[in-house]
C-alpha cells in the first residue's frame, strides 16, 4: 500500500515557540492531505483539509492563524503550530488521498509543549 | 453531515474468544465505511472497508464486518482473537467519491487477556 511519513515523530518545544511538522507521501501523489489531532484516549478530530496549491480549509473551531498548513507540492504538506502552548500538546496525524476514496495515514507526531 | 457512534468504549475478551465491536452511523448521503486499528503511539492502519457490493467484507488479521443499511450499522467481528489484537479500533465514514474527510467514532479499546 501507499506510504506516508511524518517528521518528526516526537518533538518537545518550549511554550511560545513554533514547531513545524512535515507530512510526505512517499510513493503516490497526494492531491488532498488531511491533518488530524488526537488527544490521549480520544478519537481523531479533523483539523483541516488541504489541496495542493490551494489554501487549506479549516474545520470549525480550529484557529487558522495558529495552525498554519502548507501543501506546496503533491508529496509534501506541513503543519506549523505557532506560539505553541501546553494545551497544544497532542498527537498530530496526517493522511494523504489521491484520485480514489482511500486515505493513507502517517505514523503521527507527538508534540509536547513545556 | 455524517456521524459515527461506537457504543462500547472498552471491550475485554479472553484470547481465542470471538468478539464483536459495534458501529452505527448516520448520514444523509451515500457513504463509504471503514474500520481502522491503532496501536499505541502509532498511526492508523486500515483493517477493512465497505465501498459497495457484497455487504460482508473481509479484512486483514482475520477481521470481517457486515454492512447493514437498514440498521445503519457496520459491526466488526473476529471469530477468535489473539493477544496481539489488543489495540484501539476506530470506525469511520466518508462521503462516496474521491478522497474526502473521514468522520471517526470515539473508538473502542479491545483488551485481550489470557
Amino acid at each position: 500500500g501507499a506510504v506516508v511519513s511524518q517528521h518528526p515523530s516526537w518533538v518537545i518545544c518550549k511554550s511560545g515557540t513554533s514547531v513545524k511538522i512535515e507530512c510526505r507521501s512517499l510513493d503516490f501523489q497526494a492531491t488532498t492531505m488531511f491533518w488530524y489531532r488526537q488527544f490521549p484516549k480520544q478519537s481523531l478530530m479533523l483539523m483541516a483539509t488541504s489541496n495542493e496549491g490551494s489554501k487549506a480549509t479549516y474545520e470549525q473551531g480550529v484557529e487558522k492563524d495558529k495552525f498554519l498548513i502548507n501543501h506546496a507540492s503533491l508529496t509534501l504538506s506541513t503543519l506549523t503550530v505557532t506560539s505553541a502552548h501546553p494545551e497544544d500538546s497532542s498527537f498530530y496525524i496526517c493522511s494523504g488521498g489521491g484520485e480514489t476514496y482511500e486515505q493513507y495515514f502517517g505514523p503521527g507526531t507527538r508534540l509536547t509543549v513545556t | 453531515a455524517q456521524s459515527v457512534t461506537q457504543l462500547d468504549s472498552q471491550v475485554p475478551v479472553f484470547e481465542e474468544a470471538p468478539v464483536e465491536l459495534r458501529c452505527n452511523y448516520s448520514s444523509s448521503v451515500s457513504v463509504y465505511l471503514f474500520w481502522y486499528v491503532q496501536y499505541p503511539n502509532q498511526g492508523l492502519q486500515l483493517l477493512l472497508k465497505y465501498l459497495s457490493g457484497s455487504t460482508l467484507v473481509k479484512g486483514i488479521n482475520g477481521f470481517e464486518a457486515e454492512f447493514n443499511k437498514s440498521q445503519t450499522s457496520f459491526h466488526l467481528r473476529k471469530p477468535s482473537v489473539h493477544i496481539s489484537d489488543t489495540a484501539e479500533y476506530f470506525c469511520a465514514v466518508s462521503r462516496t467519491g474521491t478522497a474526502s474527510k473521514l468522520t471517526f467514532g470515539t473508538g473502542t479499546r479491545l483488551q485481550v487477556t489470557l
